[in-house]
């Protein structure tokens, strides 16, 4: 098993939709869960970062974190084309030491106009 | 610049050759990464630099790999002896800081995407 897991993709919705996008991890030991954004040719880009179960909203975007079944979801309103990247999920046991970032693979994500 | 930037952005190369690519990461960033990221995969990571010294390299796959920061600004990862199974994105990523408290954001750079026929 894989130590992050995310379903690869393509996905694709109309502009407007609501997104949702998941990822599952194995180890109890994370505590740090991260979403990335990549463009296609480009490096990843931070969207946000929680360290708790819950819920963090950042304008469009919330990041949901359920420790107890290791489970996260970034869900997207308002879905617009400049949405279209591949999103991909980040843990980690410990926030300042890249070193020890997990990445899952990414999903693909086309919101079509 | 503003950002992370890499060097070459591309790079095609043949089996057995000796190959340099280079990561100016953003100013005053003292913690520098380097990933490898293969064709619909995530970032793996390969080295992490403090300052001018290594600070972990345990993701480097072989000694074929090796990356230095003589300065702790610029940093070079050179792939000798290229196989084919090298072909991926380079990236490069640099931290304000590392081990304090922070938001623990990496900076990506844009790439290098090596290709070894």
């Amino acid at each position: 098993q894989k130590e992050v897991e995310q379903d690869p993709g393509p996905l694709s919705v109309p502009e407007g939709a609501i997104v949702s996008l998941n990822c599952t991890y194995s180890n109890s030991a994370f505590q740090y869960f991260m979403w990335y954004r990549q463009y296609s040719r480009k490096g990843p880009e931070l969207l946000m970062y929680t360290y708790s179960s819950g819920n963090k909203e950042d304008g469009r975007f919330t990041a949901q974190v359920d420790k107890s079944s290791k489970y996260i979801s970034l869900f997207i309103r308002d879905s617009q084309p400049s949405d279209s990247a591949t999103y991909l999920c980040a843990v980690s046991p410990v926030l300042n030491y890249g070193q020890n970032f997990v990445f899952g693979p990414g999903t693909r994500l086309s919101v079509l106009p | 610049g503003a950002g992370v930037s890499q060097t070459p952005s591309n790079k095609v190369t043949e089996k057995g050759k000796y190959v340099e690519l280079r990561c100016d990461p953003i100013s005053g960033h003292t913690a520098l990464y380097w990933y490898r990221q293969s064709l619909g995969q995530g970032p793996e990571f390969l080295i992490y630099f403090q300052g001018t010294g290594a600070a972990d390299d345990s993701g480097l796959p072989n000694d074929r790999f090796f990356a230095v920061r003589p300065e702790g600004s610029v940093s070079t990862l050179k792939i000798q002896r290229t196989e084919r199974g090298d072909s991926a994105m380079y990236l490069c990523a640099s931290s304000l800081n590392s081990g304090r408290a922070g938001t623990g954001e990496l900076f990506f750079g844009e790439g290098s995407r090596l290709t070894v026929l």
